[in-house]
C-alpha cells in the first residue's frame, strides 16, 4: 500500500529565511510519481511540481527547490527567502504506476511566513 | 484555457436535505476525480472516473453518496439525505491520461450541513 508521511504539521518562519518542507513516501511500485500542491488560504489546491521514480534530478524554479532522494524515499521542498505569500497548507502526493487511482496525499504542513 | 470548474462554491444545508455537487473537467481530460477533504481525515478519494466510466468507488463513504458522469464534460456528486458529519470541502479533479498523473483542482465546494 502507498503512503506518504508529512511529519511536520505547523512550521512558522519570519520573510525571507529558508523553509524545508519534508516528505517521507513509501510504495512497492518501482514506477511512481511524486507531487507537491499548495494550498493557499483562499482554498484552492495548486499543482507545483511532478517528480517520476526515474529521474533523482534536483529541481529548482525561481525561490522554490525539491530534492528528491529515492535511498530515503523522501521528496523535501525548499522555498528560499520566503514571502508572507508562501503561507499556506503544502502538501505532497503520491502516484503509483499507471496512477489510475488518483493521488495518495499526506496530511500537509501548515507553513505560516511572518512578516 | 478553463481549469476544472465547480458549482456551488458554498453550500449551507439543513441535515436531511439532498446536496448535489457538480463538475466540469478540464475540456480533453478523460478521468475526472471527486475528493473530500476533512481536517480529521485530510483528502480522501471518493471515486474516479475514466472515459466516463465509474472505475473505483471504494472511497464512497456510505449509500448516501452517489456520483454519476453522463458525458465526457460533466459529473455529478450527490449526498441524499445530507448529514452533518458531510461537511466538508469536496474537490473535483481531472487529468489526461500519459501526463505523468498530473491531476488539476478544481476550487472545491465548500459543504456546510446544519
Amino acid at each position: 500500500a502507498q503512503k506518504v508521511t508529512q511529519a511536520q504539521t505547523e512550521i512558522s518562519v519570519v520573510e525571507k529565511e529558508d523553509v524545508t518542507l519534508d516528505c517521507v513516501y513509501e510504495t512497492r511500485d518501482t514506477t511512481y510519481y511524486l507531487f507537491w500542491y499548495k494550498q493557499p488560504p483562499s482554498g484552492e489546491l495548486v499543482f507545483l511540481i511532478r517528480r517520476n521514480s526515474f529521474d533523482e534530478q534536483n529541481e529548482i524554479s525561481g525561490r522554490y527547490s525539491w530534492n528528491f532522494q529515492k535511498s530515503t524515499s523522501s521528496f523535501n521542498f525548499t522555498i528560499t527567502a520566503s514571502q508572507v505569500v508562501d503561507s499556506a497548507v503544502y502538501f505532497c502526493a503520491l502516484s503509483e504506476g499507471g496512477g489510475a487511482d488518483g493521488l495518495t496525499f499526506g496530511k500537509g504542513t501548515h507553513l505560516i511566513i511572518q512578516p | 484555457d478553463a481549469g476544472v470548474i465547480q458549482s456551488p462554491r458554498h453550500e449551507v444545508t439543513e441535515m436531511g436535505q439532498e446536496v448535489t455537487l457538480r463538475c466540469k473537467p478540464i475540456s480533453g481530460h478523460d478521468y475526472l476525480f471527486w475528493y473530500r477533504q476533512t481536517m480529521m481525515r485530510g483528502l480522501e478519494l471518493l471515486i474516479y472516473f475514466n472515459n466516463n466510466v465509474p472505475i473505483d468507488d471504494s472511497g464512497m463513504p456510505e449509500d448516501r453518496f452517489s456520483a454519476k458522469m453522463p458525458n465526457a464534460s460533466f459529473s455529478t456528486l450527490k449526498i441524499q439525505p445530507s448529514e452533518p458529519r458531510d461537511s466538508a470541502v469536496y474537490f473535483c479533479a481531472s487529468r489526461i491520461q500519459y501526463t505523468g498523473n498530473t491531476i488539476y483542482f478544481g476550487e472545491g465546494s465548500w459543504l456546510t450541513v446544519v
